[in-house]
């Protein structure tokens, strides 16, 4: 089983829709868990960063992290054609020194 | 938001040669830099993590003699890959953390082609 989980997709929505895209892990320690938006070619970009549970908000972007069901997601609203592009979850453990580790990514396409 | 710089951003060489690429952090100081590669629809694959003025700890099966990482200052990292082959064409991408944050910044990314 790998540490962490991502639906690979690809996830196709029309433009305006609600999106949900989710991560499960299992090693219960993981404290600090973000999430990447990489368009095609180019290097992950940091979207949301959140510390143990509950949710985040940043304009049409909400990260939720439920630590008892080692379950996090992603909202996005008001999907635009320009958010298509491939979510990382990423997390890691406590100490300073500790790597993230990544989800596999979910493909995202908005249909104009 | 904290910018990670890569250079060159595209690089073809031949069988048997050297590449040098460098991973900058632009607005911040970089204590920790890592290495990643990605191969096309797989995501991101840690090959080592360096600390400014140590040695670099590369990860299981990642040869340390063939990727040779370089990070001599706050605010540079340098990938040398050495003796390249075809099977080294790939995507590198750098990623850089301050003292004390949890958040990686990537760069852009190095395709590298290797005839």
């Amino acid at each position: 089983q790998k540490e962490v989980e991502q639906d690979p997709g690809p996830l196709s929505v029309p433009e305006g829709a609600i999106v949900s895209l989710n991560c499960t892990y299992s090693n219960s320690a993981f404290q600090y868990f973000m999430w990447y938006r990489q368009y095609s070619r180019k290097g992950p970009e940091l979207l949301m960063y959140t510390y143990s549970s509950g949710n985040k908000e940043d304009g049409r972007f909400t990260a939720q992290v439920d630590k008892s069901s080692k379950y996090i997601s992603l909202f996005i609203r008001d999907s635009q054609p320009s958010d298509s592009a491939t979510y990382l979850c990423a997390m890691s453990l406590a100490g300073a020194t500790n790597k993230l580790i990544f989800g596999t990514g979910t493909l995202l396409a908005v249909q104009p | 938001g904290a910018v990670v710089s890569q250079h060159p951003s595209w690089v073809i060489c031949k069988s048997g040669t050297s590449v040098k690429i460098e991973c900058r952090s632009l607005d911040f100081q970089a204590t920790t830099m890592f290495w990643y590669r990605q191969f096309p629809k797989q995501s991101l694959m840690l090959m080592a993590t360096s600390n400014e003025g140590s040695k670099a700890t590369y990860e299981q099966g990642v040869e340390k003699d063939k990727f040779l990482i370089n990070h001599a200052s706050l605010t540079l990292s340098t990938l040398t890959v050495t003796s390249a082959h075809p099977e080294d064409s790939s995507f590198y991408i750098c990623s850089a953390r301050g003292g004390g944050a949890r958040e990686q910044y990537f760069g852009p990314g190095t395709r590298l082609t290797v005839t």
